[in-house]
């Protein structure tokens, strides 16, 4: 299947500072990524749709200002969360979709802990 | 209604056992429907892609969708203590759509 890459794998960080996460498609173009939540023996929730060139779309209740979302290529987005708070901290998971067949592949997720 | 139930489990079972997963939906628009496993602390892992009703077998597992009655099922026939994980169902009409994961531990 195709591959989606996610980075870092985990990140600790104080209180107030920047964190910045990767999720590459490498074997496909993915006009759509998507970022997901995940707490402890919890279902995923979706954060934000973002597609290739143009602004995220997020979901109720997620703080665009704090979630910044940029998908600047076919085959990259980012999610960075500002000024980061421990309420934060958690288990964030990209996805990408292959287009037509309507395939979603994952990235590994990222553990984020901040003191 | 929730677009898609699914059993939270959790589900144990001993090894060798047929295990039987499953999910309901009420959105009749579905035509896409996968099944994924979850590894505590990973990614979803995409096991089983389905077009429309039938099934799909490809190792120890197999897919069903019966769209008449909304409902989908995996099998996993001879089951190992590596197949111990979470199962995440989803569907999509372009909007995907998950079930909440059942949790499934295979005793040795």
């Amino acid at each position: 299947g195709a591959v989606v890459s996610q980075h870092p794998s985990w990140v600790i960080c104080k209180s107030g500072t920047s964190v910045k996460i990767e999720c590459r498609s490498l074997d496909f173009q993915a006009t759509t990524m998507f970022w997901y939540r995940q707490f402890p023996k919890q279902s995923l929730m979706l954060m934000a749709t973002s597609n290739e060139g143009s602004k995220a779309t997020y979901e109720q209740g997620v703080e665009k200002d704090k979630f910044l979302i940029n998908h600047a290529s076919l085959t990259l987005s980012t999610l960075t969360v500002t000024s980061a708070h421990p309420e934060d901290s958690s288990f964030y998971i990209c996805s990408a979709s292959s287009g037509g067949d309507e395939k979603l592949f994952f990235g590994s997720g990222t553990q984020l802990s901040v003191l | 209604q929730k677009e898609v139930e699914q059993d939270p489990g959790p589900l144990s079972v001993p090894e060798g056992a047929i295990v039987s997963l499953n999910c309901t939906y009420s959105n009749s628009a579905f035509q896409y429907f996968m099944w994924y496993r979850q590894y505590s602390r990973k990614g979803p892992e995409l096991l089983m892609y389905t077009y429309s009703s039938g099934n799909k077998e490809d190792g120890r597992f197999t897919a069903q969708v019966d769209k008449s009655s909304k409902y989908i099922s995996l099998f996993i026939r001879d089951s190992q203590p590596s197949d111990s994980a979470t199962y995440l169902c989803a569907m999509t009409n372009r909007q995907f759509y998950f079930g909440t994961g059942t949790s499934l531990t295979v005793i040795p």
